[in-house]
């Protein structure tokens, strides 16, 4: 298996522009999270869902962002308009119940 | 509520020394930690989990529940251990919660 596949890994957009970051999970796991990596709060879990119903989506930061997972081998994060205070590296991870979680390479966003 | 610390952001040592990352949690469960690492601009991946009890690149992790700790140690540093360091517990369900990560840094 190629392993979590996150798209697109760098991406530089404007200040109010939608951004939208997808995951592909390994096949067969059916948990997935999404996590934030920055400097100053390290990894923060965003959204988790397991068979593709989120199942706690506290760690999101306001109405700006969204998650969705229409089938088991697909999910985004969509972030509605952007803002500079967005930038940061963005992990999609999955795993089966009760096993190791596995990391995506990330996005690397940056909002100007 | 659950928590990860790790007191270090930064940890550096000498080729050869002694390395220990210190992490302490607080959760009211049966806790499950595990210590991620994390290359350079690469995606985070297991070092260790407490319930292998294994020794992976020569580091070694004891859960000790008295004092809420699970230090990672490794006897003798090498120059690609330096990378970030996160300790993570798994809360009931399956999220990860990590802290905020120790970088290490060996040098020659």
């Amino acid at each position: 298996d190629a392993g979590v596949i996150q798209s697109p890994r760098h991406e530089v957009t404007e200040m109010g522009q939608e951004v939208t970051l997808r995951c592909k999970p390994i096949s067969g796991h059916d948990y997935l999270f999404w996590y934030r990596q920055t400097m100053m709060r390290g990894l923060e879990l965003l959204i988790y869902f397991n068979n593709n119903v989120p199942i706690d989506d506290s760690g999101m930061p306001e109405d700006r962002f969204s998650a969705k997972m229409p089938n088991a081998s697909f999910s985004t994060l969509k972030i509605q308009p952007s803002e500079p205070r967005d930038s940061a590296v963005y992990f999609c991870a999955s795993s089966v119940q009760g096993s190791t979680i596995y990391f995506g390479e990330g996005s690397w966003l940056t909002v100007v | 509520a659950q928590r990860v610390t790790q007191p270090e952001k930064l940890l550096s040592v000498f080729k050869g020394a002694p390395v220990e990352l210190k992490c302490n949690y607080s959760y009211s469960g049966s806790p499950e930690l595990f210590w991620y690492v994390q290359y350079s601009r690469q995606r985070l991946q297991l070092l260790l989990r407490h319930i292998s009890r294994e020794s992976i690149k020569g580091f070694t992790a004891d859960l000790n529940k008295g004092e809420t700790s699970f230090h990672l140690k490794k006897p003798f540093a090498q120059e690609e251990d330096s990378a970030m360091y996160y300790c993570a517990l798994k809360q009931a369900g399956t999220a990860l919660i990590f802290g905020k990560g120790t970088t290490l840094s060996v040098s020659s």
